[in-house]
């Protein structure tokens, strides 16, 4: 099983709502990771989490938080977002060092 | 640094015919190198690797060969279908690094 999880599939909030994105695998991978894509772009990595730690974080606004419950879940949320924000967020995992499986993103829209 | 270099794209076949993608890499030590493929609406699918100089990856009829001396990686296909139309990543990795994807190359097969 290389399936990665993530839902919702599409998600539309307002620039004051309050969301959470989630990710979930169980092929037993100690890192997982959250990208940002926008249309006709490649991912760009947003937060490593390394064995339930957060090991990267690439520089990301506040208004995006993530969280990393056990090494199965993966969460990000999400507050105060901006117009700009509007892209399909995508989880992965791998085994560290390893290649990355991704799932099928959440495609957000802010208004 | 790392980096990857993605023929432009995009790019339009007859269905049958040959496909041929360019990625060219920089990168400090030996990566793993990765094609990605992306199906309109969808998240990124893993579609075939290579872990060392002059290792093969295949797969559902595609083809690359890791290259040390040319730094490439070019993927391949003998008959392209309707059903390949996608867009597709190059990617490469450096131990427990961060992958670095090209550009994309968007494919379109038409019948």
């Amino acid at each position: 099983d290389t399936e990665v999880t993530q839902t919702p599939k599409h998600l539309v909030m307002g620039m004051t709502n309050k969301k959470s994105l989630k990710c979930e695998q169980h092929m037993g991978h100690r890192a997982m990771y959250w990208y940002k894509q926008k249309a006709k772009k490649p991912p760009e990595l947003m937060f490593v989490y390394s064995y339930e730690k957060l090991s990267i974080n690439e520089s990301v606004p506040s208004r995006f938080s993530p969280e990393c419950p056990n090494s199965s879940l993966l969460n990000l949320h999400l507050h105060a977002l901006q117009p700009e924000d509007s892209a399909l967020y995508l989880c992965a995992s791998s085994p560290p060092g390893r290649e990355q499986y991704f799932g099928p993103g959440t495609r957000l829209t802010v208004t | 640094g790392n980096s990857v270099t993605q023929m432009e794209g995009p790019v339009t076949l007859s269905e049958e015919a040959f496909l041929t993608i360019n990625c060219t890499y920089t990168a400090t030590g030996y990566p793993s190198l990765f094609w990605y493929v992306q199906y309109p609406g969808e998240g990124l699918q893993l579609l075939l690797k290579a872990t060392k100089a002059d290792d093969k990856g295949s797969n559902k009829g595609f083809e690359a060969t890791y290259r040390k001396e040319t730094t490439s990686f070019h993927l391949e296909k003998g008959s392209v279908q309707v059903s390949d139309s996608a867009v597709y990543f190059c990617a490469s990795q450096t131990g427990a690094n961060n992958l670095f994807f090209g550009t994309g190359t968007r494919l379109t097969v038409i019948p």
